[in-house]
């Protein structure tokens, strides 16, 4: 299972741009990277999923260089309420033992 | 849709009691899991079940059992409650299995073992 490395915490601004990378040196061929968001009290939520190179969605993008062994999940103009914890899963199809490790926690600012 | 639903929302035991943390989704999905967080930590999956009929473990299985009743319910349970054992346990499903599958949550069962 390949592990991941994120920022324990990170803070910023309503309106900024936000990026979050996840390192994981050990990537397997067949592993995606899958990115959740979690609110206090609430069970974690999908955001975005990818294999290589960038994949954009309503709510974020993430860009995955050549080599795959890190992934930046990018928020654009954050708001308050992206005040929350965001993991990055690093896994295949099968692969049920999913390590979701302690995420970054994310606090927006007025 | 309801999605995924946990039952009880919160609990308290004493060490030694046994209980039963329901779950059940409406999305028709093949695979369910059971996740537990202590506080400022991620989710780490204690029993998963990639379809109906069966059932594995996953990283932190010891004091818990699971059955999955049907497609649609997966239960965890505690025979005899301990204090390591205070965690919110999510329940999640997913059509496809395995981590490229997207995880639909619960909203979680805070459990507390005096």
């Amino acid at each position: 299972l390949a592990k991941t490395t994120q920022p324990i915490s990170m803070d910023s601004y309503e309106g900024q741009e936000v990026n979050i990378t996840c390192s994981h040196n050990n990537i397997a061929t067949n592993d995606y990277i899958t990115w959740y968001q979690q609110f206090p009290s609430q069970g974690p939520r999908f955001i975005i999923q990818g294999y290589k190179t960038k994949v954009t969605n309503e709510v974020a993008s993430l860009f995955i260089p050549a080599d795959r062994k890190s992934s930046t999940l990018s928020l654009p103009r954050v708001s308050l309420s992206d005040t929350a914890v965001y993991y990055c899963l690093v896994g295949s199809t099968g692969g049920f033992k999913t390590i979701f490790g302690a995420g970054t926690r994310l606090f927006v600012k007025a | 849709n309801a999605g995924v639903t946990q039952t009880p929302k919160f609990q308290v035991l004493k060490t030694g009691q046994s209980m039963t943390l329901q779950c059940a989704q409406d999305m028709n999905h093949n695979s369910m899991y059971w996740y537990r967080q202590d506080p400022g930590m991620g989710l780490r999956l204690i029993y998963y079940s990639a379809s109906e009929g069966t059932t594995d473990k996953g990283e932190v299985p010891n004091g818990y059992n699971v059955s999955r009743l049907n497609k649609r319910e997966f239960s965890l349970r505690l025979e005899s409650a301990a204090p390591s054992q205070t965690s919110v346990y999510f329940c999640a499903s997913s059509e496809e299995s395995g981590v490229t599958g997207e995880l639909f949550f619960g909203e979680g069962s805070r459990l507390t073992v005096l």
